[in-house]
């Protein structure tokens, strides 16, 4: 199975900061790579998807990068609704795994 | 609008069984493979299952193989899991998603729901 570790897995930001959140898998994934942003109490939602692709209806600020092992997931100009957790997920093979999240946090 | 809307969730004794279902509105959803994803209690989240668009082929994550079963009606458009021999670290909220492409060649999961709450204790 293909593990995928998220870094940092806490960090605090600003309002206007750029923040950048890295996703490594233990293996090639191709672009096979998604984002997830989840705000608690609530489903995740689909942010990123092929590894930069924007989902519809997602804010440009967001945006992502990266192929085989390494992708990172890039907030511009951080905004108030953007505190919450992220998560990686890699589609490349059964089992469709998550990385273990990165929670951003109000500094 | 797409929506899924999960139900069944509750209490549930150890070993005890529950079935939750997913009601799927607003696509075709008999195109479309879907997915069980769960998130115990300030975790983050566990992949469950998955079940194609006719219900020929499904995959099980190995913590629920044997134990859980994920079907679908295609009819009712909607998705189904049948959880057996529950245990303590089944607690959790359990979600449904749409997988955005197909069973094997899945790009992301493009909808959730709101997820059900399944409780295991004595």
């Amino acid at each position: 199975d293909i593990q995928l570790t998220q870094s940092p897995s806490f960090l605090s930001a600003s309002v206007g900061d750029r923040v950048t959140i890295t996703c490594r898998a233990s293996q090639g994934i191709s672009s096979y790579l998604a984002w997830y942003q989840q705000k608690p109490g609530k489903a995740p939602k689909l942010l990123i998807y092929a590894a930069s692709t924007l989902q519809s209806g997602v804010p440009s600020r967001f945006s992502g990068s990266g192929s085989g092992t390494e992708f990172t997931l890039t907030i511009s100009s951080l905004q108030p609704e953007d505190f919450a957790t992220y998560y990686c997920q890699q589609l490349n093979s059964y089992p469709p795994r998550f990385g273990p999240g990165t929670k951003v946090d109000i500094k | 609008e797409v929506q899924l809307v999960e139900s069944g969730g509750g209490l549930v004794q150890p070993g005890g069984s529950l079935r939750l279902s997913c009601a799927a509105s607003g696509f075709t959803f008999s195109s479309y493979a879907m997915h069980w994803v769960r998130q115990a209690p300030g975790k983050g989240l566990e992949y469950v299952s998955a079940i194609s668009s006719n219900g020929g082929s499904t995959y099980y994550a190995n913590s629920v193989k044997g134990r859980f079963t994920i079907s679908r009606d295609n009819s009712k458009n909607t998705l189904y899991l049948q959880m057996g021999s529950l245990r303590a670290e089944d607690m959790a909220v359990y979600y449904c998603a749409r997988d955005s492409g197909s069973f094997t060649g899945a790009l992301a999961f493009d909808y959730w729901g709101q997820g059900t709450l399944v409780t295991v204790s004595s």
